[in-house]
């Protein structure tokens, strides 16, 4: 059964300070892994799709690679507006849908 | 370019009643999905529609039915609503089933009292 991991729940960090999230992943088969980033109140904010092991994505403050068991989301002198909750989700071979982590809820304190 | 919509966007329901909730996918996907969040199982698929088939669905009782039209549009449908049923549903649209790129609306967030 597919499982995602997503570590820490909770990250506090303080505006310029640089940090990384974690995304742990069992999938039969590996399709594509996706990062989300969530607002309170609103739907999943497309970020990046990694499709296999060693791939890197930039995004303005954010970078996320992959490996064959997990991905980070790194996240480089991050601003208060980066706070949200960040997700990931994998899409295994052959289907469309995805299986998410619960998130990983990112504060950025001025 | 717009992106998903989703109507309504907030819904108050009483135990018993049915809901239907819509979806406009971006222009020109044609890959549709639907998704339950709620607090305690976080993100959760319930069904994906393609040429106005269903070609997967997760693991959500018979309640839950969904359907795509012609124009890609989709609705949901959730039929004899529980307390559990409250949460926020999520459309998702991608250009064709290899789901490369997949984009969320809003959601609608349905309240059952």
């Amino acid at each position: 059964e597919d499982q995602v991991t997503q570590s820490p729940e909770a990250l506090r960090l303080q505006e310029g300070e640089s940090s990384s999230l974690n995304c742990s992943y069992t999938v039969s088969g590996l399709r594509g892994l996706f990062w989300y980033r969530q607002d309170p109140g609103k739907g999943p904010e497309f970020l990046f799709t990694l499709y296999s092991a060693g791939e890197e994505k930039e995004k303005e403050r954010l970078k996320a690679t992959l490996t064959k068991k997990e991905s980070f989301l790194h996240i480089t002198a991050p601003k208060p507006e980066d706070s949200a909750t960040y997700l990931c989700a994998v899409q295994q071979t052959g289907a469309n849908n995805l299986f998410f982590g619960t998130g990983t809820r990112l504060t950025v304190i001025p | 370019k717009a992106g998903v919509t989703q109507t309504p966007r907030y819904l108050i329901k009483t135990r018993g009643q049915q809901v239907t909730l819509s979806c406009s996918p971006i222009s020109g996907h044609r890959s549709v999905s639907w998704y339950q969040q709620t607090p305690g199982q976080g993100l959760q698929f319930l069904f994906e529609y393609f040429s106005e088939t269903q070609r997967n669905k997760g693991n959500f009782p018979g309640r839950f039915s969904g359907r795509q039209f012609s124009n890609s549009r989709s609705e949901m449908n959730v039929s004899t609503l529980e307390l559990g049923d409250s949460a926020l549903y999520l459309c998702a649209s991608s250009l064709d089933p290899s789901g490369n790129t997949i984009y969320f609306g809003e959601g609608s967030w349905l309240t059952v009292v």
